[in-house]
């Protein structure tokens, strides 16, 4: 089984409101990521987790805040968010072998976020 | 410069063609090449996996890399309207920090 599942497909937000998303994979992958997709774009890298570590913030605003509660689940906390950041956001995994990456990410389906 | 170039397209197709899809860049430790397919709409999957030089082959499809000249390809066999979508190539190298650097991605479309 090779799913990343995220929850919830679509999101609607004001500026004001305070969201999660959620992400969760059972690959047994201990390196997990957030990447922000606007359209016609390639995915751009937010946050790498390995081992529930933060390894990589890519200078992301402090508006996305990552959690990683357990080695299966992923969350972004998201928080006085602007319209521009309206986007498809993606959760991958990976696994790590003896703490290098494999650089085979599979990718979960996205969350569409709408910030009005 | 991009370290990743990657004609955006479109390129449609008719239906049974053989399509070529390409990647350059000019990072020459990258060592690992991959190649995600994305509908509309949805997240990427990943289609071929290849590390180093050489070409692997999966059903209607083959990846080649070529790390002398910086160059890798996709082929799709037999195209199908199904194959309409973008196709993503991404690479990293051997430091392995877990990011992969994107191309602009190409969308296909197989037309009927």
């Amino acid at each position: 089984d090779t799913e990343v599942t995220q929850t919830p497909k679509h999101l609607v937000m004001g500026m004001t409101n305070k969201k999660s998303l959620k992400c969760e994979q059972h690959m047994g992958h201990r390196a997990m990521y957030w990447y922000k997709q606007k359209a016609k774009k390639p995915p751009e890298l937010m946050f790498v987790y390995s081992y529930e570590k933060l390894s990589i913030n890519e200078s992301v605003p402090s508006r996305f805040s990552p959690e990683c509660p357990n080695s299966s689940l992923l969350n972004l906390h998201l928080h006085a968010l602007q319209p521009e950041d309206s986007a498809l956001y993606l959760c991958a995994s990976s696994q790590l072998d003896r703490g290098l990456y494999t650089d085979t990410q599979y990718f979960g389906p996205g969350t569409r976020l709408t910030v009005l | 410069q991009k370290e990743v170039e990657q004609d955006p397209g479109p390129l449609s197709v008719p239906e049974g063609a053989i399509v070529s899809l390409n990647c350059t860049y000019s990072n020459s430790a990258f060592q690992y090449f991959m190649w995600y397919r994305q509908y509309s709409r949805k997240g990427p999957e990943l289609l071929m996996y290849t590390y180093s030089s050489g070409n692997k082959e999966d059903g209607r499809f083959t990846a080649q890399v070529d790390k002398s000249s910086k160059y890798i390809s996709l082929f799709i066999r037999d195209s199908q309207p199904s194959d309409s979508a973008t196709y993503l190539c991404a690479m990293t190298g051997s430091s392995n920090t877990g990011k992969l650097i994107f191309g602009q991605g190409t969308t296909l479309q197989v037309k009927p």
